[in-house]
């Protein structure tokens, strides 16, 4: 079992649409909680971060359930540039406490239509 | 501002050839991160120096990866007798703080995109 699992899509919306990406990771260490997004032969680039209570930056919303281990994305009223790959992304304590190594899921490819 | 640099975008190797990739973090930036991405997939750990010294480099796929910092800033992936599986795009992270759980953002190169014929 991979460590982040996510929806392995690719989804294909209507601008104006709303969309849910969910994620689900393994490792009950898991610390830290991020979203990136990835333009097509680009870099992946931080989207938002997740927090406990739930978080929102205009259009995207995040929310992380610890105990079910499980992080998902809302995007709201989509448009054609929100058209990347969506990144889940966790990292975890390691034995000597330090929290750096990122875990990316495999990616879920959106397509916004015009 | 500049962001995080790599070098050469793109490289074509024969297999058994050795090849060097080059990373220049944003300046000041005390981590630095190896990554690798095959096509389809999202990008794996490869690993990790704070300043010059390598602390994990616990994903390096075999001894013929190689990764070097010596002056802190600078770093360069070195693979030795590529292999066709070697092929992917190897990405280079940098970010600010040793380690600050949600403040810990790490900020990414473009990549270089190896093939290995």
């Amino acid at each position: 079992r991979k460590e982040v699992e996510q929806d392995p899509g690719p989804f294909n919306v209507p601008e104006g649409a709303t969309v849910a990406f969910n994620c689900t990771y393994s490792n009950s260490a898991s610390q830290s909680f991020f979203w990136y997004r990835q333009d097509c032969r680009k870099e992946p680039k931080l989207l938002m971060s997740v927090y406990s209570s739930g978080n929102e930056d205009g259009r995207f919303t995040a929310q992380l359930n610890r105990a079910s281990q499980y992080i998902s994305l809302l995007i709201r009223d989509s448009k054609l540039s929100d058209s990347a790959t969506y990144l889940c992304v966790v990292s975890a304590l390691n034995s000597g406490g330090s929290n750096y190594k990122l875990t990316f899921g495999k990616g879920t490819l959106l397509t916004v239509n015009p | 501002g500049a962001g995080v640099s790599q070098s050469p975008r793109y490289k074509v190797a024969k297999r058994g050839q050795d090849v060097a990739l080059r990373c220049d973090p944003i300046s000041g930036h005390v981590s630095l991160f190896w990554y690798q991405q095959a096509l389809g997939q999202g990008p794996e750990f490869l690993t990790y120096f704070q300043n010059e010294a390598q602390l994990d480099k616990s994903g390096l796929p075999s001894d013929r990866f190689f990764a070097e910092r010596p002056e802190g800033s600078v770093s360069t992936l070195k693979i030795q007798r590529t292999q066709q599986e070697d092929s992917a795009v190897y990405l280079c992270a940098s970010s600010w703080h040793r380690d600050r759980g949600q403040k810990n953002i790490q900020y990414f190169g473009a990549g270089t995109r190896l093939s290995v014929l």
